[in-house]
């Protein structure tokens, strides 16, 4: 079956250092990937997508790398800041209008 | 100011009651879905609508009904038949002009249901 995975412990690193999260996936074959973050009680915030023939896409201090064969997604935030603290999901479609979404993975940034 | 209301923020329902979820959208998109939220868990998908007055079931539809009579709503109604209804409930809309896929989603604020 389709499953994607992220990372379900939180991400704790110290403000100014580089976040790295992961989203892998089975049993998929996504035009695209998307990432969105998520703060607690609020609804999702689109952030970056990137499409299946794009390796890596960038937007101010974010940074996302696409690898088809890997089936596997990464996702750095350069230069943490504390108001970075939330939880990211990843997103994919499935070439027909449907996102199926990963459980998110809570990132901490200590001061 | 542009983007998607829901409505109410809280609702408690006694069990065997059927409730309404409101959701509004002004961003003139084509496409809204519906998600469930649960703790620990992505968003699952309920029903998802790509034009006025077509729906289809998501993954989890069961206990749940939709309809799409105008552009702007998409209203999700919960059932005394869905099992556990408690949950954070996200609706989302996106342009879908682009047929190809890269759709990106806006979402709500999310109603938080609980069944009492």
């Amino acid at each position: 079956s389709q499953k994607i995975e992220q990372n379900s412990e939180a991400l704790n690193i110290q403000e100014g250092k580089t976040a790295t999260l992961t989203c892998n996936y089975t049993n998929y074959s996504p035009a695209y990937l998307q990432w969105y973050r998520q703060d607690p009680g609020r609804g999702p915030v689109f952030l970056l997508l990137i499409r299946e023939n794009e390796k890596e896409k960038r937007k101010e201090r974010l940074k996302v790398t696409f690898d088809t064969t890997l089936k596997q997604s990464l996702f750095h935030i350069t230069a943490s800041q504390p108001a970075d603290s939330a939880t990211y999901l990843c997103a994919l479609d499935n070439n027909f209008n449907k996102f199926y979404f990963g459980s998110g993975t809570k990132l901490n940034v200590k001061p | 100011d542009g983007g998607i209301t829901q409505s109410p923020k809280y609702l408690f329902r006694k069990e065997g009651q059927n409730v309404t979820l409101s959701c509004e959208q002004n961003l003139n998109h084509d496409a809204m879905y519906w998600y469930r939220q649960d703790p620990g868990q992505g968003l699952r998908l309920i029903y998802y609508s790509q034009i006025v007055n077509d729906f289809q079931k998501g993954d989890i539809a069961e206990g749940y009904s939709v309809s799409r009579e105008k552009k702007e709503s998409f209203p999700l109604t919960v059932t005394s038949a869905q099992k556990n209804p408690t949950a954070f409930y996200l609706c989302a809309s996106s342009d879908n002009r682009d047929r190809v896929g890269a759709d990106t989603q806006y979402f709500g604020p999310g109603t938080r249901l609980t069944v009492l």
